[in-house]
């Protein structure tokens, strides 16, 4: 069972441009999570995803950052306009079930670096 | 809101010394909690997980005890190896969606 894949691993984009970030989820799993980790912190939570649907955006900057899910496909973690401080490592997990008893699987995450 | 404080790194140590990361807590209700581990270039990988008070989670020698009293997950392993260097994230998952993670803790082991 493959596990969670994200790509591309590494991105780099000009000030200005768009990002888009990709994430399958482990096989099985309807339930997707996008985190950030800025250099030397801890990962901070920025959506949740089931299929086609956009659970909870708490973590998500209101403008320039959209997610989605769709029924078919990859989850998509889509930054427009990038400035420099959009860069950081995004992390996708996945889930079976949703909760603390089901547990998150990470990817091996998007370096994104803005020029 | 909830909020996880982990001991702030680098710990260094040598190989086969005993090692200790601590992790508090502040939730409400009663969270499961875990720790996590990232080797340099890649992503987070489960190390182990407890669901309720006094609960042990355990696994590759390493071990922590869920704590109500104290409000703690302190992470434990009584030999490190060199291959045991990496990031550590004490997290919880507080019934709100999301895992809310600490600022982790680099441990660096030296043969």
């Amino acid at each position: 069972n493959a596990g969670v894949m994200q790509n591309p691993r590494h991105l780099v984009r000009r000030r200005g441009q768009e990002a888009r970030l990709r994430c399958s989820p482990m096989k099985g799993h309807s339930h997707v999570y996008w985190y950030r980790q800025l250099p030397e912190e801890g990962l901070k939570f920025m959506v949740y995803l089931q299929k086609e649907n956009i659970i909870d955006e708490s973590g998500m900057p209101k403008e320039r950052f959209s997610a989605e899910f769709p029924k078919e496909g990859p989850s998509i973690l889509r930054i427009q306009q990038v400035v420099r401080g959009d860069s950081a490592a995004y992390f996708c997990a996945s889930s079976e079930g949703q909760g603390g008893t089901d547990t998150q699987y990470f990817g091996p995450g998007t370096r994104l670096t803005v020029l | 809101g909830d909020s996880v404080t982990q001991m702030e790194g680098p710990v260094t140590l040598s190989e086969e010394a005993f090692l200790t990361i601590n992790c508090t807590y502040t939730a409400t209700g009663y969270p499961s909690l875990f720790w996590y581990v990232q080797y340099p270039g890649e992503g987070l990988q489960l190390l182990l997980k407890a669901t309720k008070a006094d609960d042990k989670g355990s696994n590759k020698g390493f071990e922590a005890t869920y704590r109500k009293e104290t409000t703690s997950f302190h992470l434990e392993k009584g030999s490190v190896q060199v291959s045991d260097s990496a990031v550590y994230f004490c997290a919880l998952w507080g019934g709100y969606n999301k895992l809310i993670f600490g600022a982790g803790t680099r441990l660096a082991v030296h043969p």
